[in-house]
């Protein structure tokens, strides 16, 4: 089973370069979330979605862009790249009810010089 | 606000050494908690999930506990291949269709030979 699978796994960016982590689930889950991990300092939420069409923001959404035209798929856009955003992103998904597992892919490092 | 705190920052345990992992959580509202285990360089892995206090889950060495304010991973004669990352994250009830999810910074476990 895939699961959650994110594009691509490494990446470094020039300050200022834009790009797109890409995330597709194959679970026919409604939730997805992108969340960045730093040293010491657990999983922050950046955006998440409830379902096709809608999007929130999370603890830390400045810098970010997302969208969701599908089920499926859930891309994180990076505008501007600072190095403040060197993390690495996961990608996640979930059915949404209380209380359910949520999934994480693989992660992509990013790194901004 | 919200909090998830985790003890201690790092372990290190000798081969057969059992010991616990603290989880101490202040939400207005418990949905559910949860433990992951992470690896390095890989995505968090679903371990557990509780849902009320005196609730109490085992897979294999491993044993999770809940209580009102607290969530302990018992771990029984460990062995090298539990090394990992553990995460502990809180899901509390929302004001919108969103329950909040919150994690911990993690308890980084080294089981020596």
């Amino acid at each position: 089973n895939a699961g959650v699978t994110q594009t691509p796994k490494f990446r470094i960016l020039k300050i200022g370069q834009s790009m797109t982590l890409q995330c597709t689930q194959d679970m026919n889950h409604n939730y997805m979330y992108w969340y960045r991990q730093d040293p010491g300092m657990g999983l922050k939420l950046i955006y998440y979605s409830v379902g096709a069409g809608i999007t929130d923001k999370g603890e830390v959404p400045n810098g970010y862009n997302v969208s969701r035209s599908t089920t499926e798929d859930f891309p994180l856009r990076l505008e501007l790249a600072a190095p403040s955003q060197t993390s690495v992103y996961f990608c996640a998904s979930s059915r949404g009810e209380a209380g359910n597992t949520i999934y994480f892919g693989e992660g992509s490092w990013l790194t901004v010089v | 606000e919200d909090q998830v705190t985790q003890s201690p920052e790092a372990l290190r345990l000798q081969e057969g050494e059992s010991s616990s992992l603290n989880c101490s959580y202040t939400v207005s509202g418990l949905r559910g908690l949860f433990w992951y285990r992470q690896d390095p360089g890989k995505g968090p892995e679903f371990l557990f999930t509780l849902y009320s206090a005196g609730e109490e889950k085992e897979k294999e060495r491993l044993k999770a506990t809940l209580t009102k304010k607290e969530s302990f991973l018992h771990i029984t004669a460990p062995k090298p291949e539990d090394s990992a990352t553990y995460l502990c994250a809180v899901q509390s009830l929302g004001k919108t269709s969103y329950d909040k999810v919150i994690f911990g910074p993690g308890t980084s476990l080294s089981v020596i030979p």
